[in-house]
């Protein structure tokens, strides 16, 4: 069946450092792969996107690559800001339906 | 364009009572999903409509959750009757087209229910 891992947190970083948070997902045919972000209080907006393998999404600075001899969607930013501190999710959508992973808490500390 | 409009934004009941969601999609989005979003995880699908009809519900737990989207447009989620259990982020989003491969989904604030 089709799911979703990704790596837990909650990560702590200081402002301007380099973020990474790992997924990887399991999943039958060609799946297009997301990145959610939920600020605290608000509903889950899509991040970035991307539709087949190697394709690269990226948005407000934050990129993934989708990887798929590695079935991977890691999530990457250079250079953090406090306004970063969020929830990311990773998602994929196969057979018309969304997984979600469980979702890594960001804090980004001045 | 106005977004997904959920109401109401928090809840609180006892156990056994029953409650209903509310959600009215961008106008247009033909596709609308309920989730269930439990402290701590990520969101679970509920049930998925295309326009009026249902097009998937396994994970919706039947013998007490139901939902309509009658008219198309907005949706209606009842739990009757509430566990404790069922304490969660309901959310609500909506799309153009089912599989997120041109269209993304928009999610609404969602509604917070505490059973107690």
């Amino acid at each position: 069946g089709n799911s979703v891992t990704q790596m837990e947190g909650p990560v702590t970083l200081s402002e301007e450092a380099f973020l990474t948070i790992n997924c990887t997902y399991t999943a039958t045919g060609y799946p297009s792969l997301f990145w959610y972000v939920q600020y605290p209080g608000e509903g889950l907006q899509l991040l970035l996107k991307a539709t087949k393998a190697d394709d690269k999404g990226s948005n407000k600075g934050f990129e993934a690559t989708y990887r798929k001899e590695t079935t991977s969607f890691h999530l990457e930013k250079g250079s953090v800001q406090v306004s970063d501190s969020a929830v990311y999710f990773c998602a994929l959508s196969g057979r018309n339906q969304f997984y979600f992973g469980t979702g890594t808490s960001l804090t980004v500390i001045p | 364009e106005a977004g997904v409009a959920q109401s109401p934004r928090y809840k609180i009941i006892e156990k056994r009572q029953s409650v209903a969601f509310w959600c009215n999609p961008i106008s247009g989005h033909a596709t609308l999903y309920w989730y269930q979003q439990i402290l701590g995880q990520g969101p679970k699908l509920l049930i998925q409509f295309q326009n009026n009809g249902v097009v998937d519900d396994s994970q919706l737990p039947k013998d007490r959750f139901s939902a309509e989207r009658l008219k198309g447009v907005d949706s209606t989620l009842k739990i009757q009757p509430a566990k404790l259990e069922d304490s969660a982020v309901y959310l609500c989003a909506s799309s153009l087209d089912p599989g997120g491969r041109v269209y993304e989904q928009y999610f609404g604030p969602g509604t917070r229910l505490t059973v107690t």
